[in-house]
């Protein structure tokens, strides 16, 4: 079956600009999770969902970050006003409950210039 | 103290050793534990659950100490293609269920 699939797989912005990552999670999951990783680091937490609503969004940064999941399917990442410190790969993963084994999607690479 | 802490290595051995890596947390309510594999520049993939009773696939065993607070992950009869970056998570309780993961611990297999 289908995987977590994630769009763009690359993303190049100029730093101050806006950028939306998308997740689509694999059909029946009801728990999705956004990670950021960096080179020589584990996936950071960001947020997670149980269906349509934010669980937890502690791992967050600030307050540039932002993520929905309007119909408890796909999800969209939204950073505004980017930094180059944003510069990572983004991780999302799904998993069918929220303790549950998580599969990822290939991540977007996401270098802010 | 981080949450979850493991040695990166390299661990470097040659095709056929037995290699353990161990994973360290210190939330001692946390409820569930995974072992993942990273390739380079490739997203995680889930390697085992990590069991209380331990378990075991194939050449891989994955154990759990709730009194020391660790895993580990057994690999038996090395292949070149177990490099790699494995990584462990630990997931919350009291129900909030955030994943925490380690930074990886890297295994170089050579002939």
């Amino acid at each position: 079956g289908a995987g977590v699939s994630q769009t763009p797989s690359n993303k190049v912005t100029e730093k101050g600009k806006y950028v939306e990552l998308r997740c689509d999670p694999i059909s029946g999951h009801t728990a999705l999770y956004w990670y950021r990783q960096s080179l020589g680091q584990g996936p950071e937490f960001l947020i997670y969902f149980q269906g349509t609503g934010a669980a937890d969004d502690s791992g967050l940064p600030n307050d540039r970050f932002f993520a929905v999941r309007p119909e408890g399917s796909v999800s969209t990442l939204k950073i505004q006003r980017t930094e180059r410190g944003d510069s990572a790969v983004y991780l999302c993963a799904s998993s069918l409950m929220a303790e549950g084994e998580q599969y990822f999607g290939p991540g977007t690479r996401l270098t802010v210039t | 103290r981080k949450e979850v802490e493991q040695d990166p290595g390299p661990f470097n051995v040659p095709e056929g050793a037995t290699v353990a890596f161990n994973c360290t947390y210190s939330n001692s309510a946390s409820q569930s534990f995974f072992w993942y594999r990273q390739d380079c520049r490739k997203e995680p993939k889930l390697l085992m659950s990590v069991y209380s009773s331990g378990n075991e696939d194939g050449r891989f065993t994955a154990q759990l100490n709730r009194a020391s607070q660790y895993i580990s992950l057994l690999i038996r009869d090395s292949k070149l293609s177990d490099s790699a970056t494995y990584l462990c998570v630990v997931i919350g309780s009291g129900g909030s269920y955030i994943p925490t993961f380690g930074r990886g611990t890297s295994l170089i297999v050579h002939p």
